[in-house]
């Protein structure tokens, strides 16, 4: 079955650096990867995806990813962090084989001023 | 509806209560997913439906817990003779069938549930 392995429950960044929240996957089968980010007090919301065109994948707020099946990392990036960008961040696989989407523990992004 | 909408948005019961948690999805999505969020432990599966009926149940964590779907929309997930471990944020998420795997879900708000 597939699954993510998201390290580090909690990550500080300070605001104008750059974000980096890492992602590794486990599928037998070529992936679909996703990032979601949940704001205090509500659902996910889709952050990019991953569906085997580009393996740099650009989303919204500024935030990319990278696929790199050498090393089974699908990593999140954002140049710059702003204030708004404090939420918590879950990486997530499916291979398709069960219709359902595995998600990892997530991290939780504080940003300093 | 123009999103997924999950009722109530807070529910506090007793220990030993029976509590019903409600998704309405998205107007023609056929799959529905139900997760269990909890502290530190990331997103728990619970349960998948295609239409109205549960393909997936696999992730149910025990007999109390059940779903049903009823003409192919809302959704209402059932905890039995609650106990402390099951509070959590229960999500639930939708999407057109045959796609949610690979392009990802439309998510409610939750149902924050605390179990005293």
């Amino acid at each position: 079955a597939q699954s993510v392995t998201q390290l580090g429950s909690h990550v500080s960044v300070s605001e104008g650096a750059l974000v980096l929240l890492r992602c590794n996957y486990s599928s037998s089968v070529p992936p679909y990867l996703f990032w979601y980010v949940q704001y205090p007090n509500q659902g996910l919301q889709l952050l990019l995806k991953y569906t085997s065109a580009a393996t740099l994948v650009k989303g919204i707020n500024g935030f990319e990813a990278e696929f790199k099946k050498s090393e089974t990392s699908f990593h999140l990036t954002k140049p710059s962090a702003h204030m708004s960008d404090a939420a918590e961040y879950f990486c997530a696989v499916s291979d398709g084989g069960n219709n359902r989407l595995a998600f990892g523990k997530g991290n939780q992004v504080v940003v300093i001023p | 509806g123009a999103g997924v909408s999950q009722s109530p948005s807070n529910k506090v019961t007793e220990k030993g209560k029976d509590v019903e948690l409600r998704c309405d999805p998205i107007s023609g999505h056929t799959a529905l997913y139900w997760y269990r969020q909890s502290l530190g432990q990331g997103l728990e599966f619970l349960i998948y439906f295609q239409g109205n009926s549960a393909p997936d149940k696999s992730g149910l964590p025990s007999d109390r817990f059940s779903a049903e779907r009823t003409g192919g929309s809302v959704s209402t997930l059932t905890i039995q003779r609650t106990q402390q471990e099951d509070s959590a944020v229960y999500l639930c998420a939708s999407s057109l069938l045959g796609t949610g795997w690979s392009y990802g879900y439309t998510f409610g708000s939750g149902t924050r549930l605390t179990v005293v």
